[in-house]
């Protein structure tokens, strides 16, 4: 069975502090994508990544995909409090779109 | 062009019934994937339809059933229903042949509530 584990489960910082939120895995996946859901909706993808090593920015936000393609990491800087959600990663092999999600990070930024 | 749809919103149903879900995909998109959401977790995969033939199932008892119709909408029926299949279904769809590298467009979900 695949398993992708988020750390932390849950983090609460305040406005302009940094965080990074990790996935891992001791399987690999051909892709790897993190979501953000807010509450009464469904998940929004925010990246994609598919390469050992990719790292890829979204503004503030930082994805990293490990060279083994078996974890990453979502660094954001200076956080808002339009950041608060659950961020979830998913993990997607070959010819299926069946994604393997983490149990997510639910984070929330007070301001 | 409208997103993702998913009805009804919200569902109370007793154990032993049965319940329908409905997804209308994204215009355009050909394949539909289901998802079990239940509180505190991430999303489980259910099974996916691409042009109306099944292509994948997670692991969930084959009380869980579905449909993908020719304008793409999709069904999820579960039959003989369980505490435990409370939850919020989510319904996602994308446009192309199934691969893990599309992105894959979110409904709001229908949350699910068995007593």
């Amino acid at each position: 069975t695949q398993l992708l584990e988020q750390s932390p489960q849950f983090l609460s910082i305040q406005e302009g502090e940094n965080l990074t939120v990790y996935c891992n895995s001791s399987s690999v996946f051909s892709s790897l994508q993190w979501y953000r859901q807010e509450p009464g909706e469904g998940p929004v993808l925010l990246v994609t990544v598919v390469t050992g090593g990719e790292v890829k920015k979204l503004k503030r936000l930082t994805f990293q995909f490990g060279d083994a393609r078996k974890d990453s990491s979502l660094h954001i800087t200076a956080a808002q409090p339009g950041d608060t959600g659950l961020y979830l990663c998913a993990g997607g092999q070959g010819g299926s779109e069946k994604l393997v999600f983490g149990k997510g990070t639910k984070l929330t930024v007070n301001p | 062009e409208t997103g993702v749809t998913q009805s009804p919103t919200h569902l109370i149903k007793t154990r032993g019934q049965q319940v329908t879900l409905r997804c209308s995909s994204q215009s355009g998109h050909n394949t539909v994937s289901w998802y079990q959401q239940a509180l505190g977790q991430g999303p489980q995969f259910i099974f996916q339809y691409y042009r109306e033939e099944e292509n994948g199932r997670g692991n969930f008892p084959p009380r869980f059933s579905g449909l993908q119709f020719p304008n793409y909408s999709s069904e999820l029926n579960v039959n003989a229903l369980e505490l435990d299949d409370s939850a919020l279904y989510l319904c996602a769809s994308s446009y192309s042949r199934p691969s893990s590298y599309n992105e894959q467009f979110f409904g709001p979900g229908t949350r699910l509530t068995v007593l």
